[in-house]
């Protein structure tokens, strides 16, 4: 069964400064990797997303995510972090065939102070 | 175009009720999740749909929840009995079918609260 961990719940992190917030995976194959944001009352939207291909993903918001099989990580970067980046950050993985069904970790809430 | 909607976005009931959740996906999307996003909790899978399939019932945890799909699109998830522990976010998402097996990317409605008092 696949299944994710982001060993951090929560982070601060200064406005300008740069973020990384980690993500490990369990899965037997090549797997489906996600990162969605949620901001307070708002729903999921995602950021970015690895199917196959270069390791390394753009999404929006200028973020990025490198995927490393060797470590099972897909951990998601920003440079400079701005205020709206307060929210919920939320990794998933979901199976390269068959079961279509997304399998999340508990998140990682991310904190800007000025 | 529009995205996936859910209703009622709030919803306060007694333990011991029964409470139906409306998905409406994003149109052309043949798939539909359910997910249940409890306090201090990831998202958790719930049931999946997929065109004329049988759906996926195995993230339900109890034989109380049960969700149906009409005509390919609207979703309806019910929770009968409801109980204190039923309280969560629960959230639909939609995607479409692109002829690829496995994972795809999944459109997220705003959620609707649940609260059994």
């Amino acid at each position: 069964a696949q299944s994710v961990t982001q060993p951090d719940i929560h982070i601060t992190v200064s406005e300008g400064a740069s973020l990384e917030l980690r993500c490990n995976y369990s899965y037997g194959a090549t797997p489906y990797l996600f990162w969605y944001v949620q901001s307070p009352g708002q729903g999921l939207q995602l950021l970015l997303k690895y199917f196959s291909g270069d390791t390394l993903v753009q999404g929006i918001k200028g973020f990025e995510a490198e995927f490393k099989r060797s470590q099972s990580s897909f951990n998601l970067r920003k440079p400079s972090v701005h205020w709206s980046d307060a929210a919920e950050y939320f990794c998933a993985v979901g199976a390269s065939f068959g079961n279509e069904k997304l399998t999340f970790g508990t998140g990682t809430r991310l904190t800007i102070i000025p | 175009g529009a995205g996936v909607s859910q209703s009622p976005s709030n919803k306060v009931t007694e333990k011991g009720k029964d409470v139906e959740l409306r998905c409406d996906p994003i149109s052309g999307h043949t798939a539909l999740y359910w997910y249940r996003q409890s306090l201090g909790q990831g998202l958790e899978f719930l049931i999946y749909f997929q065109g004329n399939s049988a759906p996926d019932k195995s993230g339900l945890p109890s034989d109380r929840f049960s969700a149906e799909r009409t005509g390919g699109s609207v979703s309806t998830l019910t929770i009968q009995r409801t109980q204190q522990e039923d309280s969560a976010v629960y959230l639909c998402a939609s995607s479409e079918a692109t002829g690829l097996a496995g994972a795809r990317e999944q459109f997220f409605g705003p959620g609707t609260r649940l609260t059994v008092l």
